[in-house]
């Protein structure tokens, strides 16, 4: 059973353009999402991320969207550059009163082209 | 400051071996999680240390095991390793209460090690 689904799962974006990856929970009692970037041969390096009382958290070019009706949130990459070329993984975890464990979706790959 | 570190980078092993895997976090942090990640997918959580005892685990069996040490490192260990086993496995370190409460889920990953079973 996967809790949190990811889409999709390969993008290739112009230069300049915007990335748009969207992820999608079943667990209501999430209360923390996160979004990581990972480099081959790198472990994953947070980017971001939001809880569910904010609609939308802008950090530099990396933008969250929160839905928390529709149990959906994104990520948005603005003027993307080759050096976001990388894959991206959306995440997901309760505090249930202790540091929980992250949910992770399968992870998009993003190619962007000069 | 020193990031998360582990070791050994990358590791062979043949099946039915035993293989542990060393973890440094992050300094101030006191809670270490361990993740399996396959290729071309997310990883997947496999337990949590806190104060030297494991306070979650996800759905791994008990061929996998851990411990955690008084300076908060940790080791995760794998027995009668299995082809299946062959994945990244990351450390990732968190709390000591340096963040907001909400993000008491920040965690930091480690470059992870290379694991795989002939």
């Amino acid at each position: 059973q996967q809790q949190v689904k990811q889409s999709p799962q390969s993008l290739i974006v112009q230069k300049g353009g915007i990335s748009i990856i969207n992820c999608a929970y079943e667990n209501t009692a999430f209360d923390y999402f996160p979004w990581y970037q990972q480099f081959p041969g790198k472990g994953p390096a947070l980017l971001i991320a939001i809880r569910p009382d904010v609609s939308e958290k802008k950090e530099g070019r990396f933008t969250i969207s929160f839905n928390k009706s529709a149990k959906q949130f994104s990520l948005h990459i603005m003027d993307s550059q080759p050096g976001d070329s990388a894959t991206y993984f959306c995440a997901a975890s309760y505090h249930g009163g202790s540091q929980g464990n992250l949910i992770f979706g399968k992870g998009t790959k993003l190619s962007v082209k000069p | 400051d020193a990031g998360v570190t582990q070791s050994p980078t990358h590791l062979i092993k043949t099946r039915g071996q035993q293989v542990t895997l060393r973890c440094s976090p992050k300094s101030g942090h006191d809670t270490v999680s361990w993740y399996q990640q396959a290729l071309g997918q997310g990883p997947q959580f496999i337990f949590q240390y806190y104060e030297e005892e494991e306070r979650q685990r996800g759905n791994f069996p008990d061929r996998f095991s851990g411990h955690q040490f008084p300076n908060y490192s940790s080791e995760l260990n794998v027995n009668a390793l299995l082809l299946g086993d062959s994945a990244l496995y990351l450390c990732a370190s968190s709390g000591g209460g340096q963040e907001p409460a909400w993000t008491g889920n920040k965690q930091y990953f480690g470059p992870g090690t290379r694991l795989t079973v002939t």
